[in-house]
């Protein structure tokens, strides 16, 4: 099983729709957690980090469910440059790297 | 201009060839790393260094080396490239303060025929 698991999609949703998808993680020690975004043929930039409490950052809500293991991603008015992959990635406290998930494509349509 | 290059962009090799690629940042962080990435697996970590005399294996290290020849710079080599290995490969680095930031460089495309 895979240390960090989210569904691959695609995901296609029309523009102003809200969409959310979800990551798996199999290692309870993993503490931090974070949201990057990939676009096509680019590079993976950070979007958010994931806190126990929940945070939000404009159009964007991230959370942590620690009890089931997974976290997850909410957009809001979705817009036709939100198309990207996300990648969901976990980092175990005391270790030296992050491990990323394979990436939830999601499209936007007009 | 870019804090985080690698070059070459693109690469196309033969099975057997010995390759480098290369990666620099202005950033000024300790920490840098090589994964890559291939459809449905995700980014996995070749090796990582944490300065100049670090180095450590990732989790699939085994066909690969890298050198650190300074804070700044990078390298992953292969030795004898195989066409198994054809893949987007990425550099990226974090510094000692926020270590769980990291920023990629643009990519490296290699493809062994």
């Amino acid at each position: 099983r895979k240390e960090v698991e989210q569904d691959p999609g695609p995901f296609n949703v029309p523009e102003g729709a809200t969409v959310a998808f979800n990551c798996t993680y199999s290692n309870s020690a993993s503490q931090s957690f974070f949201w990057y975004r990939q676009d096509c043929r680019k590079e993976p930039k950070l979007l958010m980090s994931v806190y126990s409490s929940g945070n939000e950052d404009g159009r964007f809500t991230a959370q942590l469910n620690r009890a089931s293991q997974y976290i997850s991603l909410l957009i809001r008015d979705s817009k036709l440059s939100d198309s990207a992959t996300y990648l969901c990635v976990g980092k175990v406290q005391g270790a030296q790297k992050l491990v990323f998930g394979q990436g939830t494509r999601l499209t936007i349509n007009p | 201009d870019a804090d985080v290059t690698q070059t070459p962009r693109n690469r196309i090799t033969k099975t057997g060839k010995r390759i480098m690629l290369e990666c620099s940042q202005t950033k000024g962080h300790d920490r840098m790393y090589w994964y890559r990435q291939d459809p449905g697996l995700g980014l996995r970590l070749i090796y990582y260094s944490f300065d100049v005399k670090d180095i450590n294996k990732g989790e699939i290290s085994d066909g690969y080396s890298v050198s650190r020849q300074a804070q700044a710079k990078f390298s992953l080599s292969l030795e004898s490239a195989i066409p198994n290995q054809t893949a987007l490969y990425f550099c990226a680095t974090s510094g000692s303060a926020d270590q769980e930031t990291q920023y990629f460089g643009p990519g490296t495309r290699l493809l062994v025929l």
